[in-house]
């Protein structure tokens, strides 16, 4: 299986800041790679899919870029409503393994 | 709108099958778009994919995370536009919120973009 790596696994930032979450997966996955926000008691929402595409709906201030093992989830001007755990996961191949998490706290 | 509900029963004894429906709406399962999935998340852990299903031309096409070995079985049915998941053998580690999913095979990626409320299962005897 391949293995999601996810960096911090928590951190706290302010109202109006910027974030960066990393993801590493265990082997290259090109850029089958797709971010998720989970708020506390709902399901998980797609933020952005194929490593930098975003998702309709969601705010431009969320981004993410990289490719082969190395991916980034970027939060800028965080508002409130950014506290969640965030999630990658890998589409490359069969399990579609998602990391750990990464508790972001405003 | 795209709408899924996940159903079935919240408490499972050891030993039994896990059994568990989800309801489609707005959407159809037998579209050539879409693999139909099911996602697990133990209390305040992370997610783990379980399977998916692809139905096209009467024929549907199953993927199994292997964790699970032979015990998850998933299966569709396109008169209701319902997909369900049978875990056998349940232990107390098959306890955890059960959600089932939309992957979108028509763009990049292959994301995860329609997910269900999730129902927690709770496997006690």
């Amino acid at each position: 299986d391949i293995q999601m790596t996810q960096s911090p696994s928590s951190l706290s930032a302010s109202i109006g800041g910027r974030v960066t979450i990393t993801c590493r997966a265990s082997q290259a996955i090109t850029e089958s790679l797709n971010w998720y926000q989970q708020k506390a008691g709902k399901a998980p929402k797609l933020l952005i899919y194929a490593a930098s595409s975003l998702q309709g709906g969601v705010p431009s201030r969320f981004s993410g870029s990289g490719s082969g093992t190395d991916f980034t989830l970027t939060i800028n001007s965080l508002q409130p409503e950014d506290s969640a755990t965030y999630y990658c996961q890998q589409s490359y191949i069969s399990p579609y393994t998602f990391g750990q998490g990464t508790k972001l706290e405003i | 709108q795209v709408q899924l509900q996940e159903s079935g029963p919240g408490l499972v004894k050891p030993s039994e099958t896990l059994s568990l429906t989800c309801t489609v709406s707005g959407g159809s399962v037998s579209s050539d778009s879409y693999y139909w999935s099911w996602i697990r998340q133990p209390p305040g852990k992370g997610l783990e994919w379980l399977a998916h299903i692809f139905y096209i031309g009467n024929a549907s096409y199953t993927t199994y995370n292997p964790s699970l070995k032979s015990r998850v079985t998933i299966s569709v049915d396109t008169s209701k536009n319902q997909f369900s998941l049978k875990v056998n053998s349940v232990t107390a580690a098959d306890t955890a919120v059960y959600y089932c999913a939309r992957r979108h095979i028509a763009v990049p990626g292959y994301p995860l973009d329609y997910w269900g409320q999730g129902t927690l299962v709770t496997v006690s005897s």
